[in-house]
């Protein structure tokens, strides 16, 4: 398996622009977790899915982020309209089941900086 | 709320071992976890506890528990250099999964 992949691998864009950031899990696994890494703030979980269903979107900043998943092998991490702060490297992440032995596997990130 | 702590940075010389510290807040973790970040990449597990565990040991990792003060720490024998990267304790309970904010560990020659 190629693992978690993610696209774009870096993206820069202006304020105000809309930013889509795009996860393909582990075949097989019924978790997704989006993560946001900032020197600031360190590693939070925005949302994850279960069987393409969000659980968890408490950790979303605001409603400019947005995040869908329309099958099992796809998922959406959406801004609009993106701002400075939002510059981060995102995460995504999927596990066959939620803690316990089954671990995440984590993508190589996507690194946004909004100018 | 849940809270992960871990000291921000660590620094050894190449050879000498390593004991990054975690403490975690809630006493019904299930499970304690180390992922291990190299530059520009996603985290990576390196190895986990069950919370009925005292210890773990894999290779020059060992892992030590003390649920009684809901401490945790990772020891690495013989850094190398290869080991710099930054080490995120994290802990599962139920469908909740909390990391820490990560120990940057640096390995001098």
């Amino acid at each position: 398996d190629a693992g978690v992949i993610q696209s774009p691998r870096h993206e820069v864009t202006e304020m105000g622009q809309e930013v889509t950031l795009r996860c393909k899990p582990i075949s097989g696994h019924d978790y997704l977790f989006w993560y946001r890494q900032t020197m600031m703030r360190g590693l939070e979980l925005l949302i994850y899915f279960n069987n393409n269903v969000p659980i968890d979107d408490s950790g979303m900043p605001e409603d400019r982020f947005s995040a869908k998943m329309p099958n099992a092998s796809f998922s959406t991490l959406k801004i609009q309209p993106s701002e400075p702060r939002d510059s981060a490297v995102y995460f995504c992440a999927s596990s066959f089941a939620m803690g316990g032995q089954e671990t995440q596997y984590f993508g190589p990130g996507t690194r946004l900086l909004v100018l | 709320g849940e809270d992960v702590e871990q000291s921000l940075f660590l620094s050894v010389r190449e050879g000498d071992s390593s004991v990054i510290n975690c403490t975690y807040t809630d006493s019904s973790s299930t499970y304690l976890y180390w992922y291990k970040q190299e530059p520009g990449a996603g985290l990576q597990l390196l190895t986990y506890i069950f919370s009925n565990m005292d210890m773990k040991q894999d290779q020059r990792l060992t892992v030590l528990l003390n649920k009684k003060d809901k401490h945790l720490s990772l020891r690495i024998a013989d850094t190398q250099t290869g080991d710099s990267a930054i080490y995120f304790c994290a802990e599962n309970y139920g469908q909740n999964f909390v990391f820490g904010p990560g120990t940057r560990l640096s390995v001098l020659p």
